[in-house]
C-alpha cells in the first residue's frame, strides 16, 4: 500500500496564478478530505468527499477554491486566482469512514504564493 | 460543535525520560474515538495511537500509552523512554461514530533534549 499520494510536494507561484493540487487516496477508502494547515489557524477542514461526492464544503474559504473528485482514485484542489494569504500546507487524507478508522494523510503540499 | 483542547503549546523532555501530553475534549456523545497524531519536521502526519470511547482499557503502542478518563473528557498521551526521534508536533483528534468528521487540537510541540 503506497499510502495517500499528493503532488506536488512544493509549489511556489505568483499572486493571481492558478494552482492545482493533486491527491490519490488509498485504494478502497471511501472518504477523502482536504485540510489546510497554517501556524495561525492550525488544521482546517476544507472539504470532504464520500464515494466521490462532495459532502461538506463549508470549510472552503471562498469561491476561489474548488475541489473535484472525478473518480475514486483522484482528487484535485484548485485555487484560482491565488493570493499570498493562501500560503499554507495543504493535506489530503483518506479513510474508510467508520469511526474507528483513522485518517491517513499524504505528505502535504507546501504552497507559497508571492 | 465538538472541541479539542491541547493546553500545552510546548513541552520538553530529557532523552530516556517520560513525558505526558494533555488533551481534553467536549462532546455530548457516548460513542466516539480519540487519536494522537505525530507530525515531525518532515510534516507527515503519522497516527500514533487510538482509543475507542467504549473501551475502558487504555490503549498502548510500544512506548506510547494513553490515560483515557471518559468522565473527565481527558485523553493524555504518555511517551516513555523518550527518544530524539519523538521530537515533533503532537495533535489530539476526536471523531464520532460516523467517522466523517475529525476535530483536531492545536498541537503540542515536543522537544527531546539529548
Amino acid at each position: 500500500d503506497a499510502g495517500v499520494i499528493q503532488s506536488p510536494r512544493h509549489e511556489v507561484t505568483e499572486m493571481g496564478q492558478e494552482v492545482t493540487l493533486r491527491c490519490k487516496p488509498i485504494s478502497g477508502h471511501d472518504y477523502l478530505f482536504w485540510y489546510r494547515q497554517t501556524m495561525m489557524r492550525g488544521l482546517e477542514l476544507l472539504i470532504y468527499f464520500n464515494n466521490n461526492v462532495p459532502i461538506d464544503d463549508s470549510g472552503m474559504p471562498e469561491d476561489r477554491f474548488s475541489a473535484k473528485m472525478p473518480n475514486a482514485s483522484f482528487s484535485t484542489l484548485k485555487i484560482q486566482p491565488s493570493e499570498p494569504r493562501d500560503s499554507a500546507v495543504y493535506f489530503c487524507a483518506s479513510s474508510l469512514g467508520y469511526g474507528h478508522s483513522p485518517l491517513h494523510f499524504g505528505n502535504g503540499t507546501r504552497l507559497t504564493v508571492t | 460543535a465538538q472541541t479539542v483542547t491541547q493546553s500545552q503549546p510546548e513541552m520538553s523532555v530529557q532523552e530516556a525520560e517520560t513525558v505526558t501530553l494533555s488533551c481534553t475534549y467536549d462532546t455530548s456523545e457516548s460513542d466516539y474515538y480519540l487519536f494522537w497524531y505525530k507530525q515531525p519536521p518532515s510534516r507527515q502526519m503519522i497516527l500514533v495511537i487510538r482509543q475507542e470511547a467504549y473501551k475502558q482499557q487504555n490503549a498502548t503502542e510500544n512506548r506510547f500509552s494513553v490515560n483515557f478518563q471518559k468522565a473527565a473528557k481527558s485523553f493524555s498521551l504518555k511517551i516513555s523512554d523518550s527518544q530524539l526521534g519523538d521530537a515533533a508536533m503532537y495533535f489530539c483528534a476526536y471523531s464520532e461514530d460516523t467517522g466523517n468528521q475529525f476535530y483536531f487540537g492545536t498541537g503540542t510541540s515536543l522537544t527531546v533534549i539529548p
